[in-house]
C-alpha cells in the first residue's frame, strides 16, 4: 500500500466554525507533512512530525493547530480561519529522519473553501 | 525567496515530440532533486528523483539530468501523450534538511 488519504475531499466552513483535516498513511512512514497550496503555486510547507514529535513548524498562524495521534495518524484542526486560508491542504508522508529514501508521498488534499 | 525556480511557466509541445522542462537552484548544499507531477484537483505524484552523486536517472519515458556546476536540473519526457498534461514541480533537499522546497512548477500542454 502506497497510499496517503487524505478526507474530507471538500470542505466549506465560516470563519467561527471549528473541523480537522485527517490524513492516513499505512507505509510504515515515521514522517509527516501538511503543506497548504493556492491556486498556480507550489505547495507550502506547513508542519513537520518526525516520530510522532513536531519537528518544523513554518511560522503558521495558530487558528492551524496540527496533531499526530500515532505514526499512521495525521490531523489538521482548523479554528476561526480566514477566508484567504481557503486552498487545497496536502498531507505528505516519508520514511524519515537516517532512512534511505527521501521520497514524499502526497495524499489528493482537501479543498478548504472559507466562507 | 524560493532557491528553486523555473525557467519557463507554460510550455506546449506536440503530441509525439519530447518534453523538457527545466529547473534552477541556487543551493550548492542541496543532495537530493525530484520531480512531481501534479493534474488538475490531485495531489502530486512523484515521477523520478535523483541524488546529487548522479549526473543522470532514467525511468520509463522520463530522464532527469542533473548539471551541479550551473546548478540545474531537467526533466525530458519521451513521446509526449495527452496523458502528461500536467503541472511539473522540482524540488529540491538541503542536505541534512528534512523539508522539500519546491519550484514554481511548469505548466505541461499537449497539442494534438
Amino acid at each position: 500500500d502506497t497510499e496517503v488519504t487524505q478526507t474530507p475531499k471538500h470542505l466549506v466552513m465560516g470563519m467561527t466554525n471549528k473541523k480537522s483535516l485527517k490524513c492516513e498513511q499505512h507505509m510504515g512512514h515515521r514522517a509527516m507533512y501538511w503543506y497548504k497550496q493556492k491556486a498556480k503555486k507550489p505547495p507550502e510547507l506547513m508542519f513537520v512530525y518526525s516520530y510522532e514529535k513536531l519537528s518544523i513548524n513554518e511560522s503558521v498562524p495558530s487558528r492551524f493547530s496540527p496533531e499526530c495521534p500515532n505514526s499512521s495518524l495525521l490531523n489538521l484542526h482548523l479554528h476561526a480561519l480566514q477566508p484567504e486560508d481557503s486552498a487545497l491542504y496536502l498531507c505528505a508522508s516519508s520514511q524519515g529522519p537516517g532512512q534511505p529514501s527521501y521520497e514524499q508521498y502526497f495524499g489528493p488534499g482537501t479543498r478548504l473553501t472559507v466562507t | 525567496g524560493e532557491s528553486v525556480g523555473l525557467h519557463l511557466p507554460t510550455l506546449s509541445v506536440q503530441e509525439g515530440d519530447n518534453s523538457i522542462i527545466n529547473c534552477a537552484y541556487s543551493n550548492s548544499a542541496s543532495d537530493y532533486f525530484i520531480w512531481y507531477k501534479q493534474e488538475s484537483g490531485k495531489g502530486p505524484q512523484f515521477i523520478i528523483d535523483i541524488r546529487s552523486n548522479m549526473d543522470k536517472r532514467q525511468g520509463q519515458r522520463v530522464t532527469v539530468l542533473l548539471n551541479k556546476t550551473v546548478k540545474h536540473l531537467s526533466l525530458q519526457i519521451a513521446a509526449t501523450q495527452p496523458g502528461d498534461s500536467a503541472v511539473y514541480f522540482c524540488a529540491e533537499r538541503q542536505q541534512g534538511a528534512q523539508k522539500l522546497v519546491f519550484g514554481q512548477g511548469t505548466r505541461l500542454t499537449i497539442n494534438p
